[in-house]
């Protein structure tokens, strides 16, 4: 079965630090799409960033990059200067094939002033 | 453009009720999607829709209902409402898949007493 896992329930960090949010999955498919997805307060389910799977070069979005480790299918999102409004859940989910999208349960990051 | 609505907001429901949770987007996107979040954890794809007139189930289709007679429309039918079914429930929209990003609504939160 095709799965996307993430392992830290909750994190906090202090603001303007980095925090790192671990992701794994597991899949058979060579080429896939990784995404990870915020998820405010509001609810509002938000796009952080993505990466095609075949693409060996990390994305970045500002201050939010990847570590996508392919060989042990390790999708990690950094998040350097971390600021109050960074407190969400964030969820890494996974195209693995097909046309259905996988999220993992989430890690709820708290931002302390 | 206001991207992807959902309506109502809120709703409580009796065992043994039906409601419609209405989903209209107005991207011109062909894909479209239902998905449930329980309390603490991540979304599960309940049905999704490639085009106006084709659907399929996702990963906790039963109880649930779709149609997609529209472009813009994607309803989903509860029959026969349970406790089990209370959740958040999230529509999106995305222009194809892979690599596309899902555009979410705002969320329905629907409780079955």
């Amino acid at each position: 079965a095709q799965t996307v896992t993430q392992s830290q329930p909750e994190m906090s960090v202090q603001e303007a630090e980095t925090v790192t949010l671990s992701c794994t999955y597991d899949t058979s498919e060579n080429n896939y799409y990784l995404f990870w997805y915020k998820q405010p307060p509001s609810r509002q389910m938000i796009l952080v960033i993505r990466q095609e799977a075949y693409k060996q070069q990390n994305a970045t979005e500002n201050r939010f990059s990847v570590n996508f480790q392919k060989a042990a299918k390790s999708f990690s999102l950094k998040i350097s200067d971390s600021q109050l409004g960074d407190t969400a859940m964030y969820f890494c989910a996974s195209i693995l094939g097909g046309d259905k999208i996988i999220f993992g349960k989430g890690t709820r990051l708290h931002i302390l002033p | 453009n206001a991207g992807v609505t959902q309506t109502p907001k809120f709703r409580i429901l009796k065992i043994g009720q039906s409601m419609t949770l209405q989903c209209t987007q107005d991207m011109n996107h062909n894909y479209m999607y239902w998905y449930r979040q329980d309390p603490g954890m991540g979304l599960k794809l309940i049905y999704y829709s490639v085009g106006a007139g084709i659907t399929d189930k996702g990963e906790v289709p039963n109880g649930y209902n779709v149609s997609r007679s529209t472009t813009e429309d994607f309803p989903l039918r509860l029959e026969l409402a349970a406790p089990s079914q209370t959740s958040v429930y999230f529509c999106a929209s995305s222009l194809g898949t892979s690599y596309n990003e899902q555009f979410f609504g705002p969320g329905t939160r629907l409780t079955v007493l």
